[in-house]
This record gives structure tokens, sequence and C-alpha cells, in this order.
């Protein structure tokens, strides 16, 4: 079975901090997809970035970073100089590779309660 | 990437009623998706929808309470049946299969309300 778990439930910061958002994930898969979304207050979800498993390297996107680690079955999303405009709802999401039972289904964390005060 | 929209964007009902939800994509794909967010929660899939076969339900969900269809490739309706306040919750569809990119987005979601 698949598990996501999100151990912040909410984080709040001051803008211009910079904040970061665990992730864990269980898999009994060898390959698979690690997603973010964010859900802003209207409720749609904002993809955000998709990891390959067998892609380790980590990637930067204008303000926003994820480390995956493998080893520790962790990837971490990373804001820098936070805005008011990130305050959000933000998740992990696994999936399984194409073929396997699991693929496209998405498995969620519980998700992180992220709010930036002016 | 792929442009899906849902039918109601939000509707508020009387229990004991049923809603359909239309989920249309712009492009051919393989796989789609159901999943409820109920209020303060996070998503939870209801169940695969194939074209040409029967919906494939998580446990949990069953088909007499949320039956599906998915006449096509691009098209795939889920009905909320014999509604409670407990299903009050925002629905949102997915895909996957057909180009890549489209596995990354949900459509924009129906928020329902149930009196």
């Amino acid at each position: 079975a698949q598990k996501v778990t999100q151990a912040q439930t909410e984080i709040s910061v001051v803008e211009k901090e910079d904040v970061t958002l665990d992730c864990v994930y269980e898999t009994r898969d060898t390959t698979y997809y690690l997603f973010w979304y964010k859900q802003p207050p209207s409720g749609e979800l904002v993809f955000l970035i998709r990891r390959n498993s067998f892609d380790e390297q980590n990637e930067i996107s204008g303000r926003y970073s994820w480390n995956f680690q493998k080893s520790t079955s962790s990837f971490n999303f990373t804001i820098t100089a936070s805005q008011v405009v990130d305050s959000a709802v933000y998740f992990c999401a696994l999936s399984g590779w194409a073929g396997g039972t699991s693929y496209g289904k998405l498995t969620f964390g519980q998700g992180t309660i992220l709010t930036v005060h002016p | 990437s792929a442009v899906i929209s849902q039918k109601p964007s939000r509707d508020i009902c009387q229990r004991g009623t049923s809603l359909t939800i239309q989920c249309q994509v712009d492009s051919q794909v393989t796989m789609m998706f159901w999943y409820r967010q109920q209020p303060g929660q996070s998503l939870t899939l209801i169940a695969t929808a194939n074209q040409g076969s029967e919906a494939t339900y998580e446990s949990g969900f069953v088909i007499d309470k949320f039956p599906i269809s998915r006449p096509n490739l691009t098209f795939s309706t889920l009905t909320v049946s014999n509604m409670s306040p407990e299903d009050s919750s925002i629905y949102l569809c997915r895909v996957a299969g057909g180009r890549l990119d489209n596995e990354q987005f949900f459509g924009p979601g129906t928020r329902l309300t149930v009196l």
C-alpha cells in the first residue's frame, strides 16, 4: 500500500522568510511519481511539480525548490522569500508508474496549511 | 497541457436528491479519476473510470451511491445519489494516459453543499 505523510499540519511565517514543507512517502513500487500541488482558498488544485523516482536531481523553479532523497523516502518543498500569495494548502502526492496497478492513482498526504503574514 | 472542465462548478442540493457532475477533457485520455475532498480534509480517490468498462471503485465507495459513466475518451460523469449532508465536498476529476503531461492536472472541481 502507498502512503504519504505530511507531518506539518500548519505553518505560519512572516513574509520574506524561507519555509520548508516536509513530505515522506511509503511505496513498494520501484518506480513511481511524486507530486506537489497547491490549493488556494478558491479550491482549485494547482500543479507545481512531478518527479520521477529515478531522477533524484533537485529542482529549482523561481522561488520554489524541491529536494528528493530516495534514501530517506522524502520529497521536501522549499519556498524562498515567501509572499502572502503563497498562503494556501500544499499537498504532496504519490502515484504508481505506467503499467503498474496503481498507475495514475494519486495517494495524497494530509496537506500542510501555509499562512504567510505581511 | 490538457484542459479539463467540470460542470456544475458549485451547487446546493437538498438531502435525498441526486446530482450528476460532468468532466470534459479537450483530448483523448485513457483513464479518468474521480476524487472527493471533504471540508478541511485531503483528497480521496472514489473510482477510476475507463472507457468501455465498468468503473473500479476504491474501498468505502460503491456504485449505487456514486454511479459513473464513461461514454467516450473525453467525457465522464459522476452521480452523487441520495445525498446527505456528509456528501458535502469538493468533487474533482483527473485524467491519465494520452499525452503524458495530462496526468498533472485536475479539473477545477465541483463544490457541493447538501442541506
